[in-house]
């Protein structure tokens, strides 16, 4: 089955400043990629996804990009605010099957 | 518009004991999924529901766990003789389109 790694496991930044996370997977037959943001006591939010005909995704200040070959997808975040302090979470689906694997999540902090 | 709800948000069993978590998925969503997240980690896929067909459950963990949504709407989650290890977060999704799916806002379990 798919297996997603994520990294890192924690992330402090400055006001300001940009965050990346990475995510990779397994199984190549995986086609969606989304990004969910979790704040404490709430469930996952989607925040911005990617599906496999695209190599980058941009919304504002977030932005996602993925590389089949190496298996791999981050997310980027510029102009970080302390609101954006969550622990985010990526995921995949395979083709024509839309159940999700997460990775272990990334807490972001964000400093004022 | 409404998102997807879940009842109730917090549940304390005594080891042993039965429990029903509710869900009610966005209107007119056909997809509907249910998810396991324990502290500190990503959500772990438990079944699928596509209208009132469970087309996947090999995520449950046991026999006791059980999962219906006879009217292909609400659909309820059951787990039978609970135990300390079924303590966690349980997580409602539902899908109108192949990929994208909103959750809810989870009920958390404890099992003392």
């Amino acid at each position: 089955g798919e297996n997603v790694e994520q990294h890192p496991s924690t992330l402090s930044v400055q006001e300001g400043d940009s965050a990346v996370i990475k995510c990779t997977y397994s199984d190549s037959a995986s086609n969606y990629f989304p990004w969910y943001k979790q704040e404490l006591g709430k469930g996952p939010q989607l925040i911005i996804d990617i599906r496999s005909n695209v190599g980058e995704k941009k919304d504002q200040r977030i932005a996602v990009t993925l590389n089949k070959t190496a298996k791999h997808f981050s997310l980027h975040i510029t102009e970080t605010q302390p609101e954006d302090s969550a622990v985010y979470f990526c995921a995949a689906s395979p083709s024509g099957y839309s159940t999700l694997t997460f990775g272990k999540g990334t807490m972001l902090l964000v400093s004022p | 518009g409404a998102g997807v709800s879940q009842s109730p948000r917090y549940k304390v069993a005594k080891r042993g004991q039965d429990v029903a978590l509710r869900c009610d998925p966005i209107s007119g969503h056909v997809s509907l999924f249910w998810y396991q997240q324990a502290l500190g980690q990503g959500p772990e896929f438990l079944t699928y529901f596509q209208n009132e067909a469970q087309l996947d459950k090999s995520g449950l963990p046991s026999d006791r766990f059980f999962a219906e949504r006879p009217e292909g709407s609400v659909s309820t989650l059951k787990i039978q003789r609970t135990q300390q290890e079924d303590s966690a977060v349980y997580l409602c999704a539902s899908s109108g389109r192949m990929y994208e799916q909103y959750f809810g806002p989870g009920t958390r379990l404890t099992v003392t």
